[in-house]
Formats: C-alpha cells, structure tokens, sequence
C-alpha cells in the first residue's frame, strides 16, 4: 500500500498568487482531512469529508481556502489569494471508521511558503 | 470549545528510564483517544490508542486513561535515542473529527 500521497512537497509562492495542494488517500478509505501544522498553533484540522461530502468545514480559516473532493481518490486544497499568513506544512490524512477505530493515516505534508 | 492540554517540553529522560507523557482534555463526550509520534520534518504516525478506562500495553508502551478526571498518559519504558520526537495527544468523539494537542517534545539522553 502506498500510504496517503501528497503533491507538491514544498511548494514557494509570491503572495497573492493561487496555490492548489493534492491529495490522494489509501485505497478503500472513505474518510479524509485537510491539516494545517504551525509552531504557534499545532496541528489544525482543516476540513473533513466522507464518502467524498464535506461533513464540517469550520476550520477553513476564510474564504480565501476552498477544498474539494470530486471522487474517492482525489481532493484538492485551494488558496486564492494566498498571503504570507498561510505559510505553514498541510497534511492530508485518510481513515476508514470500522467499529470503534478510526485512527487516521498521514501523507507526507506539503511545506508551503509564502512570500 | 473542545481542547487538549499537553506540556510543550522539552521532557529530557537518560536513555533507559521511563519516559512520562501527560495529557487532559475538556471534552467529557470524548469516547476514544490517540497518541501520535511526530520526528521531526515527518508526519504524524499513531503509536497508541484507548477506549476504556484503565491501562492498554503495546511492547514498551502503555496508554492509560482516567475518564472522570479526564486525563490521559503515555508511558514509555527503556527509552531509546530513537524515541526523541514530538508526541501529539487527540481525542474524538463519536464523529470522525479527531482533536489534537499541540504535543509535547521529548528528548531522550544518550
């Protein structure tokens, strides 16, 4: 199994540019989260989808993020207009809730800066 | 708002002693509860987790959990160099969102 992938690795802007992060999850899974990390606040989750609908979306910090999941082995994160703010490592993670367990699984991160 | 409390550290532990992590949290729905590791650079991987009150032991690991007191520990025996990394505290309820703690950095000494 090849785990959670995530495109780009790093990736460096110019503020006010658009920024798309990818994210494909384990095969079978049916839950997935979007993740900002930061020294100053942690590990953040972003949003959620399952069953490719996003189920809470509260942590998207404003309208400038959008996320989107047109199928099982897809989503995308979108930044339009980003700003140096959003500089931080996002992670994708995926999970299949089976009886009480839904431990999640990370993809590697995406290290965005912003300048 | 639903938080998790963790020490930032460093925790600074000699090389085969037992390494203690501590953790509390807010939410008294919260039915399950994780400990993640994190080196540095890398992603979060989980290491334990536990539904009931009481203790659960994975190899050099044990996970215990105090429901009424909301709190929840790692503890780590013999700890190696390689143990040196953040861990992260997350708790969930009956949904799928998990809440993470910012984690807590320990260093063990060679």
């Amino acid at each position: 199994d090849a785990g959670v992938i995530q495109s780009p690795r790093h990736e460096v802007t110019e503020m006010g540019q658009e920024v798309t992060l990818r994210c494909k999850p384990i095969s079978g899974h049916n839950s997935l989260f979007w993740y900002r990390q930061t020294m100053m606040r942690g590990l953040e989750l972003l949003i959620y989808f399952n069953n490719n609908v996003p189920i809470d979306d509260s942590g998207m910090p404003e309208d400038r993020f959008s996320a989107k999941m047109p199928n099982a082995s897809f989503s995308t994160l979108k930044i339009q207009p980003s700003e140096p703010r959003d500089s931080a490592v996002y992670f994708c993670a995926s999970s299949l809730k089976r009886g009480g367990s839904n431990e999640q699984f990370f993809g590697p991160g995406t290290r965005l800066t912003v300048l | 708002q639903k938080e998790v409390e963790q020490n930032s550290g460093p925790l600074s532990v000699p090389e085969g002693a037992i390494a203690s992590l501590n953790c509390t949290y807010s939410d008294r729905g919260s039915q399950s509860f994780f400990w993640y590791r994190q080196y540095s650079g890398k992603s979060p991987e989980l290491i334990m987790f536990i539904y009931s009150n009481g203790d659960k032991e994975d190899g050099r690991f044990t996970a215990q959990l105090n429901k009424a007191s909301q709190y929840v520990s790692l503890l780590i025996r013999d700890s190696q160099p390689s143990d040196s990394a953040t861990y992260l505290c997350a708790f969930s309820n009956r949904d799928d969102k998990i809440i993470f703690g910012k984690g807590t950095r320990l260093h063990i000494l060679p």
